[in-house]
């Protein structure tokens, strides 16, 4: 079955600047999301086909594509974008999450 | 504003069947299809299946193909996700989430469902 990977955890300091990311064969084809889950809380979407903002999100949070690999940025981070982040594709068979990042910021 | 109101928790023993709702408001119901997604402690988030809300076609994960069941009444607005032969494994918090314009865009509170024995 079709999968996306993410590195597990990402750590910075605020102000800085951090990349996650999700490497899925299907992405040159396919769009990637991203959503971010704060503990014990629903997903917020936070990018849309690939690079696209929902209102609302704060111009610090970017995606974008590349081949096999997509790409969440989110520059000059602050303490409460501490959260886990899940990339979500599409396939054939149907949807499919990546396997989340942790990102920590302190 | 849309809502998307899950039905409360469940505790279930194994073998057992759940049926979770989720009552949508805010929108023309039948616009949009409504995807579950279930996390079991922990872990990942993990796509289940969805269901077009206007005529009803639905497409399900082949982890869960055969267990899983997504239906709709469209007269209350509320989606519907049927899972048989309960495992301990199948213990997660379980999501309705709306196919908006052009992404996954509102989600529910979540229902826990707890099988135990």
């Amino acid at each position: 079955s079709y999968e996306l990977t993410q590195s597990p955890s990402v750590s910075v300091s605020p102000g800085q600047t951090a990349r996650i990311t999700c490497s899925g064969d299907a992405l040159p084809k396919k769009y990637a999301y991203w959503y971010q889950q704060k503990s014990g809380q629903a997903p917020v979407l936070v990018i849309y086909e690939d690079n696209k903002r929902p209102s609302g999100i704060p111009e610090r949070f970017s995606g974008s594509s590349s081949g096999t690999l997509a790409t969440l940025t989110i520059s000059g981070a602050r303490v409460e974008d501490e959260a886990d982040y899940y990339c979500y594709s599409t396939d054939i068979s149907g949807g499919v999450f990546g396997g989340g990042t942790k990102l920590t910021v302190l | 504003q849309v809502q998307l109101v899950q039905s409360g928790a469940e505790e279930k023993k194994p073998g057992a069947s759940v049926k979770v709702s989720c009552k949508a408001s805010g929108y023309t119901f039948s616009t949009y299809a409504m995807h579950w997604v279930r996390q079991a402690p922990g872990q990942r988030l993990e796509w289940m299946g969805w269901i077009n809300a206007g005529n009803g076609k639905t497409k399900y994960s082949q982890n869960f193909q055969g267990r899983v069941t997504i239906t709709k009444d469209t007269s209350a607005s509320t989606a519907y996700m049927e899972l048989s032969s309960l495992r301990f494994e199948d213990t997660a918090v379980y999501y309705c989430a709306r196919d908006g314009v052009a992404a996954i865009d509102y989600w529910g509170q979540g229902t826990l469902v707890t099988v135990s024995s």
